[in-house]
């Protein structure tokens, strides 16, 4: 699997749009997006993941650069209830995934 | 939809005794699920890779042995954990992966107290 990188931690206002950076810059030509999420004591909850193209589900967006070197995960209007640990992982599908630190969002009221 | 189980949510136990995860995909089938172990404050380790009717794919450093898995239908793996001991104290979390598609899907995760 390729190394993603994300920051620590990151806030956002209730209400707002939540912006989650990736990279991804070894990223191989059959390796897939995915993003999923871990509210506290909990199992991970799929978010999205893509390919090529920018992808849209009930819950997120996924925009994926051209170069595919990296990738933002939107959360079109964020609630408290979307403070959770964001993870970002490449994986070919049908394989084991690597979990990294991820990403710490807090959404403040 | 796609969603796992797991049973028991929460279990203590004494040293030296063993305990068994139950996982299961409730709306799908799933040819292989994964077991993960988790510490506080850290990410998800996968421990551990099964898939229906043949013998699981350990990850380095676990014990096989200690870590019974078996998966013995398409919506059913189980894990046990075999003569724990307080270091064995973790929350272990399942995934299903849903068949015909790359995605995997987690359970809920059982937190294990070894006393």
């Amino acid at each position: 699997d390729a190394k993603t990188t994300q920051p620590t931690s990151m806030d956002c206002a209730e209400g707002r749009a939540a912006n989650l950076p990736c990279n991804h810059s070894t990223i191989s030509g059959n390796e897939y997006v995915y993003w999923y999420r871990q509210i506290h004591s909990q199992g991970p909850q799929y978010i999205i993941h893509g390919l090529k193209n920018n992808e849209t589900n009930e819950m997120a967006s996924l925009i994926i650069t051209e170069d595919r070197k990296s990738s933002t995960l939107i959360l079109p209007h964020a609630t408290l209830r979307d403070t959770a640990v964001y993870y970002c992982i490449s994986n070919f599908g049908n394989e084991k995934l690597t979990f990294g630190t991820g990403t710490r969002l807090t959404i403040i009221p | 939809g796609a969603v796992v189980s797991q049973h028991p949510s929460r279990v203590i136990c004494k040293s030296g005794t063993s305990v068994k995860i139950e996982c299961r995909s409730l709306d799908f089938q799933a040819t292989t699920m994964f077991w993960y172990r988790q510490f506080p404050k850290q990410s998800l380790m996968l421990m551990a890779t099964s898939n229906e009717g043949s013998k699981a794919t350990y990850e380095q450093g676990v014990e096989k042995d200690k870590f019974l898995i078996n998966h013995a239908s398409l919506t059913l793996s189980t894990l046990t954990v075999t003569s724990a001991h307080p270091e064995d104290s973790s929350f272990y979390i399942c995934s299903a992966e849903k068949a015909g598609t790359d995605t995997q899907y987690f359970g809920p995760g059982t937190r294990l107290t070894v006393l």
